[in-house]
């Protein structure tokens, strides 16, 4: 299994400002994959982030909006720009086992994120 | 495209009570399904799998059946305990694109009252 920690676990920011989450895995992996998860709702998959390429973005979902970087094989951020009130939301990283190959994800705690 | 539709909840039940919460899907080829549990205040974590027809995932008394042909993936306890409160998505995982990017249910949030 894969350990994933997320900093920081929760913020309060203010509108017009952004927030960047750090997501560390204890071991490498190709893909990660940054969640949000409005209150109430499923997951909605924003972005797949590859080592030394540029992230692949959903429907609905903009690079300028969700910037994501991915330094190398551990580690990944996504900053949400220009908060407002409706980026309010849990985002949760996640990365894909690789043994086996049956689509199993492994999830980071999450950040909470209010924007006021 | 792939689509995971879970019954509403909240579901309430009494400790001791039977679970079932329903997951029924579509997809184009021949998925992965599985459970995933959210405790309050955490991430998701995998309850359990199944990568094929007819296979059954358990853990922590829990169980689901993979049904083809009711394209179906319920989830099963047969006594709940308080400490399984949780919200629970139902998902399911096609490789497409050289990747096993998942769609997830709505969730079902389950309350146990002692």
């Amino acid at each position: 299994s894969a350990v994933i920690s997320q900093k920081p676990s929760r913020d309060i920011c203010q509108r017009g400002t952004s927030l960047t989450i750090q997501c560390q895995v204890d071991s490498q992996v190709t893909m990660m994959f940054w969640y949000r998860q409005q209150p109430g709702q499923s997951l909605t998959l924003i972005a797949t982030a590859n080592q030394g390429s540029e992230a692949t973005y959903e429907s609905g979902f903009v690079i300028d909006k969700f910037p994501i970087s991915r330094p190398n094989l551990t580690f990944s951020t996504l900053t949400v720009s220009n908060l407002s009130p409706e980026d309010s939301s849990i985002y949760l990283c996640s990365v894909e086992r690789l043994a086996g190959g049956t689509g199993e994800q492994f999830f980071g705690p999450g950040t909470r994120l209010t924007v006021l | 495209g792939d689509s995971v539709t879970q019954m509403e909840g909240p579901v309430t039940l009494s400790e001791e009570a039977c679970l079932t919460i329903n997951c029924t899907y579509t997809a184009t080829g021949y998925p992965s399904l599985f459970w995933y549990v959210q405790y309050p205040g955490e991430g998701l974590q995998l309850l359990l799998k199944a990568t094929k027809a007819d296979d059954k995932g358990s853990n922590k008394g829990f169980e689901a059946t993979y049904r083809k042909e009711t394209t179906s993936f319920h989830l099963e306890k047969g006594s709940v305990q308080v400490s399984d409160s949780a919200v629970y998505f139902c998902a399911l995982s096609d490789r497409g694109g050289g990747s096993y990017i998942p769609t997830f249910g709505r969730g079902t949030s389950l309350i146990v009252h002692p």
